[in-house]
């Protein structure tokens, strides 16, 4: 099975500061055909997770260009360039390698 | 647009069986680009991906529970449906129906559309 792990799993941002989460798999999420298989989803209070980033770097449809994420092989990153209050919730990686796995989460509040 | 509504019981008895169906409206369960899933989230803890299946019935399981998962398709109603056995207090959780598209020449699948999920406790 493959392991993800989160850090930090909560942070405070002060509006319009940067904001940086950090995941890490257990095995290289790096495919053969040069992608790595890793997405990251934001779940707001009261709904479902949402979906920011596929394939390590891609935005998804109609997500701001302050979201993006970067990394390869064990290591990946979502930096949110200017947190807005809008952005608080829980930040979940999710491996799609080998069926499919989340992180713990990383919870982002208001400072 | 579409839209995924979950249904089932909000309450189950321990050692039986947990019955959920997903209604999918403004889309067709058919299309052959699509997989469809059931993710839970058990209270504070992040998501689990449990199964999908594509409207062939083509299915895949999370190995921890694939003894006790059965999922299925069906086309005429436009929903898929979940069975959980011998449940107990662990399996007390919001569970949610997704869609998983295939992005790109790879065919990459996310979770791209999500229902409102339901909450399941199990309890006597």
């Amino acid at each position: 099975d493959i392991v993800l792990t989160q850090s930090p799993l909560s942070l405070a941002v002060t509006p319009g500061e940067p904001a940086s989460i950090s995941c890490s798999s257990s095995q290289s999420l790096l495919n053969r055909n040069g992608y790595n298989y890793v997405d990251w989803y934001l779940q707001k209070p009261g709904q479902p997770p949402q979906l920011l980033i596929y394939l390590g770097s891609n935005r998804a449809s109609g997500v701001p260009d302050r979201f993006s994420g970067t990394g390869s092989g064990t290591h990946f990153t979502l930096k949110i360039s200017r947190l807005e209050a809008e952005d608080v919730g829980v930040y979940y990686c999710m491996q799609g390698l080998l069926l499919w796995t989340f992180g713990p989460g990383t919870k982002v509040e208001i400072k | 647009q579409l839209q995924l509504r979950e249904s089932g019981p909000g309450i189950v008895r321990p050692s039986e069986t947990l019955s959920l169906t997903c209604l999918v409206s403004g889309d067709s369960i058919s299309s052959s680009f699509y997989y469809w899933a059931w993710i839970r989230q058990p209270p504070g803890k992040g998501p689990e991906w449990l199964a999908s299946v594509n409207y062939r019935g083509a299915s895949y399981y999370t190995p921890s529970l694939e003894r006790r998962l059965t999922i299925s398709v069906d086309t005429s109603k436009n929903h898929f449906s979940l069975r959980l056995n011998s449940v107990t207090a662990t399996d007390t959780a919001l569970y949610y129906c997704a869609r998983q598209d295939c992005r790109g020449d790879i065919c990459y699948r996310t979770f791209d559309y999500w229902g409102r999920g339901l909450l399941v406790a199990v309890s006597s």
